[in-house]
């Protein structure tokens, strides 16, 4: 169980078109879904927290204008990179908390390879 | 805020050794500890977690990890390495609050050589 679907796996884009990533909860409900960003030889870093329902809330440095979330439904969170750039070409990677209370891990997505042009 | 710290960045081992991977964290709060694991062209998969208790805690594949709150350590460790060992070891904090951020640790990458 808890399993964290996420497309697609690799994008190629060119510079100034906009990228959309979907991360969906399988077989569970996911109140909260965590955006992060990894760059090579780097550890995650979090992006964003994504509410259901509500708007997300970014970290700092990150461009909320940029990197835009929604989170319409309790099984799918989307994060759309607006107007790429080479600099943003990188790993995104979803997660999400089961919902089974505090004590609860995180659940990841295969990630996403963008790569900007 | 809260922050991971692995110290080795790299760790080459041949089978049958054991092995060790240091973590520390920074935070006020109360923390639930974790370890992830990242198998090369794999997604990051959860090794083992702790949230109370017994801060001795065990996961999958022979891995255990002890939570020393006087030394803010969570350290990984298992007693014979296998080839099939190989990846990328992350460890990750997370604030039990409302907020349930998690912040990992830079990641440490093993080798085990045959």
């Amino acid at each position: 169980g808890a399993v964290v679907s996420q497309h697609p796996s690799w994008v190629i884009c060119k510079s100034g078109t906009s990228v959309k990533i979907e991360c969906r909860s399988l077989d569970f409900q996911a109140t909260t879904m965590f955006w992060y960003r990894q760059f090579p030889k780097q550890s995650l870093m979090l992006m964003a927290t994504s509410n259901e329902g509500s708007k997300a809330t970014y970290e700092q440095g990150v461009e909320k204008d940029k990197f835009l979330i929604n989170h319409a439904s309790l099984t799918l969170s989307t994060l759309t990179v607006t107007s790429a750039h080479p600099e943003d070409s990188s790993f995104y990677i979803c997660s999400a908390l089961t919902g089974g209370g505090r004590n609860s891990p995180l659940h990841f997505g295969n990630g996403t390879r963008l790569t900007v042009t | 805020a809260q922050s991971v710290s692995q110290h080795n960045h790299h760790v080459i081992l041949s089978e049958a050794a054991s092995l060790e991977l240091g973590c520390n964290y920074s935070y006020g709060g109360t923390v639930n500890l974790f370890w992830y694991v990242q198998y090369p062209g794999q997604h990051l998969q959860l090794l083992l977690k702790y949230f109370s208790g017994d801060p001795l805690v065990k996961g999958i594949k022979g891995f255990e990890a002890e939570f020393i709150k006087s030394k803010f350590s969570f350290n990984l460790r298992k007693p014979s390495v296998q080839w099939s060992d190989t990846a990328e070891y992350f460890c990750a904090v997370k604030d039990s609050g409302g907020y349930q951020k998690v912040t990992f640790g830079t990641g440490t990458k093993l080798q085990v050589i045959p």
